[in-house]
């Protein structure tokens, strides 16, 4: 099947650092990519939808400023968590889909702990 | 009241048993339907689509009851690899939006 491939699987920075997540579609073009963030025991948070070539759509209370997304060719994808804090530290997945394709192929997710 | 409303758990069941998870959901406009399964600090992995007719795949069997807006898991026969948490997802305009999951825990 599809595959999504993030990276990396997980960081630890200081606060106050920038950290780049890809994320990458290995074997289909992903016109549309989403970002999601996942606290504990909590459920997937969709932060954004990201379409090739365009700008990225933000959901309600997401910092656009704080959470940069670039989604610069049809396999890549990538959030930048500008100025982490501890607060920002999460799980965060990204999925993609294929032009014409229902079924949304996950990444095996970005764990984040900012210190 | 949340988009989606899931029974977090756990359901602690023993081997063989049958185990019924609900999930209800807000907005009637919703699309699309889907049961993902999520191991412990992995991604979550698509378990199946959920269809008005209802829809088996092997020990699981899923329903979606428009009218009450909610759909179900039924899993028969459980094994101990099941123990995962099941997440009920439903799509609007292409977005997945998901609920919290229920913590199955299947004991030897």
């Amino acid at each position: 099947g599809a595959v999504v491939s993030q990276h990396p699987s997980w960081v630890i920075c200081k606060s106050g650092t920038s950290v780049k997540i890809e994320c990458r579609s290995l074997d289909f073009q992903a016109t549309t990519m989403f970002w999601y963030r996942q606290f504990p025991k909590q459920s997937l948070m969709l932060m954004a939808t990201s379409n090739e070539g365009s700008k990225a759509t933000y959901e309600q209370g997401v910092e656009k400023d704080k959470f940069l997304i670039n989604h610069a060719s049809l396999t890549l994808s990538t959030l930048t968590v500008t100025s982490a804090h501890p607060e920002d530290s999460s799980f965060y997945i990204c999925s993609a889909r294929e032009a014409g394709v229902g079924e949304l192929f996950f990444g095996e997710g970005s764990r984040l702990t900012v210190l | 009241r949340k988009e989606v409303e899931q029974d977090p758990g756990p359901f602690n069941v023993p081997e063989g048993a049958t185990v019924a998870f609900n999930c209800t959901y807000s907005n009637s406009a919703s699309q699309s339907f889907f049961w993902y399964r999520q191991d412990c600090r992995k991604e979550p992995k698509l378990l199946m689509s959920v269809y008005s007719s209802g829809n088996e795949d092997g020990r699981f069997t899923a329903q979606l009851n428009r009218a009450s807006q909610y759909i179900s898991l039924l899993i028969r026969d459980s094994k101990l690899s099941d123990s995962a948490t099941y997440l009920c997802v439903f799509s609007n305009t292409g977005k997945l939006i998901f609920g919290q999951g229920t913590t199955l825990q299947v004991k030897p």
